[in-house]
């Protein structure tokens, strides 16, 4: 069965801080990995990822790929408050365009 | 228009009442999805449609949920004799390149809470 994998699960720490957010996968067909914002109900796009080892970066935000170990991590660096969230990783496949999420890590910045 | 949008943002309904959930996709977008977030989760894949061709409804959780896009735009998803597990928020999301990589961007959802 595919499986997507995110963790921790919540993580909380105060401004300035760097996170690290994990997300690993299993699915036949792998096409695409997604990272997503939610803060109230829409999940906003971050970043798409679909080559190994090419980091993607926007601002304080950056996110990799390993295909070969099947996961992806999401870096902030500077954290600040408005960056709390939910974040959310989703993998797409060949065969349907489907999106298939984790649970989410929630992510909490303290002034 | 300009982004997803989904009616009604709020819907309260009664134990075995029948609900329909609308969905306006992104104007030109191939691909919808449905999907049902509980409090605390990620969201759940409930259904994918490619124009108006159901690819996939391997998420829908009973036989009570069933989800259409007649002319390929607009989505209904309608939920049957509304049970208290059903309630949680509805995303729905599209997006546009057929067969390509493309990101998918998500309307508001619509909270269902059922008494």
């Amino acid at each position: 069965e595919d499986k997507v994998v995110q963790s921790p699960l919540s993580l909380v720490v105060h401004e300035g801080d760097t996170v690290t957010l994990n997300c690993s996968y299993e699915v036949t067909n792998f096409r695409s990995l997604l990272w997503y914002k939610q803060e109230k109900k829409a999940p906003t796009f971050l970043f798409m990822l679909t080559s190994s080892g090419i980091e993607k970066k926007s601002g304080r935000l950056s996110s990799i790929l390993d295909k070969k170990e099947l996961f992806s991590i999401l870096n902030i660096t500077a954290t600040q408050t408005g960056d709390s969230a939910v974040y959310l990783c989703a993998v797409v496949r060949f065969n349907n365009n489907d999106m298939r999420f984790g649970a989410g890590t929630r992510l909490t910045v303290k002034p | 228009g300009a982004g997803v949008s989904q009616s009604p943002r709020y819907k309260v309904a009664k134990r075995g009442q029948d609900v329909a959930l609308r969905c306006d996709p992104i104007s030109g977008h191939v691909s919808l999805f449905w999907y049902q977030q509980a409090l605390g989760q990620g969201p759940e894949f409930l259904t994918y449609f490619q124009n108006e061709a159901q690819l996939d409804k391997s998420g829908l959780p009973s036989d009570r949920f069933f989800a259409e896009r007649p002319e390929g735009s607009v989505s209904t998803l309608k939920i049957q004799r509304t049970q208290q597990e059903d309630s949680a928020v509805y995303l729905c999301a599209s997006s546009h390149r057929q067969g390509k990589n493309t990101e998918a961007f998500f309307g508001q959802g619509t909270r269902l809470t059922v008494v």
